[in-house]
């Protein structure tokens, strides 16, 4: 497998709190992609981090990414009861340079 | 507007039957997937193409054809479905250089009985 077992967890917090979600991949790569998965829904990207780049913001979100280490954490701060879902990172693949995914963290966020 | 379209959403088939999964995208990607996601074993590419004409085998291709005659259009076909077929599969699509996002469909739940 790509993706260390350590993927798969579930987290529940409560809302405005802050929670880190952890990824260890095992192979070589530029870039890790997170994505993020509600109930009935396809994934959706939510966050892209380039090997040139450690750290990435967007709103609420900040990913960092160690290439030392081969892994990748995403947090999210003063989470909210909708972001409620399944958070997945990914690496491309070498086949048409898809997605391989992780197992996926769900998180669920009470008021 | 970048669009991933899957029919059916839902689809029940009987054991032995052929399935058909249809997905269509607006994004003129070149490059289409075929996934399926069950609990455990998170998201695995079945079948993949770059192009119209063009299928290539994923990570668990056993028991599934797929089909690309056009550009927007990917197919993923079960000749003999069997009750361990039974998940949500989720066709995408992408430009093939790994870091532009991934568009995903809203999947299809199927059941096989």
């Amino acid at each position: 497998s790509q993706w260390g077992e350590e993927n798969l967890q579930a987290l529940s917090i409560q809302e405005g709190e802050d929670v880190t979600m952890n990824c260890s991949y095992k192979t070589y790569t530029t870039v890790v992609h997170w994505y993020r998965q509600d109930s009935g829904r396809g994934p959706a990207l939510i966050i892209l981090i380039r090997s040139n780049e450690r750290e990435k913001r967007s709103g609420r979100l900040r990913a960092t990414l160690d290439t030392s280490s081969q892994s990748s954490s995403l947090s999210i701060t003063a989470a909210q009861c909708e972001d409620t879902a399944v958070y997945f990172c990914a690496t491309v693949n070498n086949y048409a340079q898809g997605l391989t995914f992780g197992l996926g963290t769900r998180v669920s966020v009470f008021p | 507007e970048a669009a991933v379209t899957q029919s059916p959403r839902n689809k029940v088939a009987v054991t032995g039957g052929k399935v058909t999964l249809s997905c269509n995208q607006t994004n003129n990607h070149n490059n289409m997937y075929w996934y399926r996601q069950d609990t455990g074993h998170g998201l695995r590419l079945i079948h993949y193409s770059y192009g119209a004409g063009s299928t290539e085998k994923g990570d668990i291709p056993d028991g599934y054809k797929a089909s690309r005659p056009s550009q927007e259009n990917f197919s993923l076909i079960l000749e003999l479905a069997t009750p361990s077929q039974t998940s949500v599969y989720f066709c995408a699509s992408g430009d093939g250089t790994g870091h532009t996002e991934v568009f995903f469909g809203k999947g299809t739940r199927l059941t096989v009985v």
